[in-house]
């Protein structure tokens, strides 16, 4: 069954700390794997792409791995603002399909 | 910048009443999308388009119907409202292409349904 697992849920961190997401996926066949940041009631904006060749890509300070052996992603946040609370989706696109994670929850204290 | 508009932040609704959810995209996108978003669930896909008047359903297309006149809008229909219809719905469009799903999906603020 093509699912994709985010942990974890929820995620309290302080102003200025790193954080990193996690995303597993059984998607297959795999084309490319996105995060997405969602404010809270706004719709879901992309950070980043990977394809299957790609290990790692970097967006400011988000950076998104990919393992696709394991199939498993992470979205590594540095130094992170109050602006970085919100929800991250991972969505892997698979054949002719999406799939999205349920998303972690990320709140930035100051 | 590509922009996607819906036409309601929030809107409130009876049950049994006839509902549309308007979305327009300037960005010339082939594909457009309907998705309902709750909580614990992610995003589910109600119904897409990959051009004018062609439409094909989604994962949840039960209850809903849609409308594409135009390339730019494409209207989502909650023939008779009910409860467990409450819920935010997501527009999205993209590029089209060889796949509808590979291209960068550019998504619309959504809309927050309450159905009483």
């Amino acid at each position: 069954k093509n699912q994709v697992e985010q942990s974890p849920q929820s995620l309290i961190i302080l102003e200025g700390k790193n954080c990193t997401l996690q995303c597993n996926y059984t998607v297959s066949p795999f084309s490319n794997l996105r995060w997405y940041k969602q404010d809270t009631g706004r719709g879901p904006v992309s950070l980043t792409i990977m394809t299957f060749s790609e290990n790692t890509k970097s967006n400011g300070r988000y950076t998104a791995t990919l393992d696709a052996d394991t199939k498993q992603s992470s979205l590594h946040i540095t130094a992170s603002q109050l602006s970085d609370s919100a929800s991250y989706i991972c969505v892997v696109t698979g054949f002719q399909k999406l799939v999205f994670g349920t998303g972690t929850r990320l709140l930035v204290s100051p | 910048d590509v922009k996607v508009t819906q036409s309601s932040r929030y809107l409130v609704k009876r049950t049994g009443e006839k509902v549309f959810l308007e979305c327009v995209q300037d960005m010339d996108h082939e594909n457009m999308f309907w998705y309902r978003q709750d909580p614990g669930l992610g995003l589910r896909l109600i119904y897409f388009s990959y051009d004018v008047k062609m439409k094909e359903k989604g994962d949840i297309p039960e209850g809903y119907s849609v409308s594409r006149e135009k390339k730019e809008r494409f209207s989502l229909i909650l023939e008779s409202a009910s409860t467990n219809q409450t819920s935010m719905y997501l527009c999205a469009s993209s590029f089209g292409g060889l796949s509808l799903f590979n291209n960068e999906q550019f998504f619309g603020p959504g809309t927050r349904l309450t159905v009483l």
